[in-house]
């Protein structure tokens, strides 16, 4: 079973500054099959990236996603107040059908 | 615009069934691009899915879910359903249905929360 890996796990940072997110996967994963989600407090997940670089409808183009070798990206260009949630990796792995999510990255205002 | 909307019990005892309901609207569950799957979110932890379904009547669960896992589709409702048999207080947790396909989920339902406890 493919495990994710997400740093760090809380992330301090200013409105205006630039966000790095990480997600390892233990295994190699397409990076068709891997996607980012944003999540408030008291809200359902909502999907920013999929395919591990496409932003979904209605994503601001701030938030990008990209991948080097094994290793997944989510980048925040210049930080809103609105962008301080949680933020997820997730995968899909084809035989069998499962889904992973990562452990999730805290993204807090300094 | 899709909306989802999970209902059912907010309290289930331990060792009992967790039955959930999911009614769509905007879309049909007889979309064939589209898997209906269900996942869950325990107080203060992660995300975990919990299994899928597709109109052709194809399911798949989470492993570590085992047997205890059952998604249904009822067409003529436009809903699809969740039992989680044999529940404990780690199946205590904040259930959400969304639609998506193999890639991602692109709508969610707001959640419902399941406690389960005597």
């Amino acid at each position: 079973e493919i495990a994710l890996t997400q740093s760090p796990g809380t992330l301090s940072l200013s409105p205006g500054e630039r966000a790095t997110l990480s997600c390892r996967p233990t295994q190699s994963v397409s990076s068709t099959y891997l996607a980012w989600y944003q999540q408030k407090p008291g809200q359902a997940p909502r999907l920013l990236i999929y395919g591990a670089s496409k932003r979904a409808t209605g994503i601001p183009d701030r938030f990008s996603g990209s991948w080097s070798g094994t290793d997944f990206t989510l980048t925040i260009s210049r930080l809103e107040p609105e962008d301080f949630a949680f933020y997820y990796c997730q995968q899909y792995d084809t035989s069998p059908p499962t889904y992973t999510f990562g452990q999730g990255t805290r993204l807090e205002i300094k | 615009q899709v909306r989802l909307q999970e209902s059912g019990p907010g309290l289930v005892t331990p060792s009992g069934t967790l039955s959930l309901t999911c009614t769509v609207s905007g879309d049909s569950v007889s979309n064939n691009a589209w898997w209906w799957s269900w996942v869950r979110q325990p107080p203060m932890k992660g995300l975990e899915w919990i299994g899928e379904i597709h109109h052709t009547g194809a399911t798949y669960n989470n492993p570590s879910l085992k047997s205890r896992v059952t998604i249904s589709l009822d067409k003529s409702k436009n809903q699809f359903a969740l039992q989680l048999s044999s529940v404990t207080a780690a199946d205590t947790a904040v259930y959400y249905c969304a639609r998506g396909n193999e890639y991602s989920w692109n709508w969610w339902g707001q959640g419902t929360l399941v406690s389960v406890s005597s």
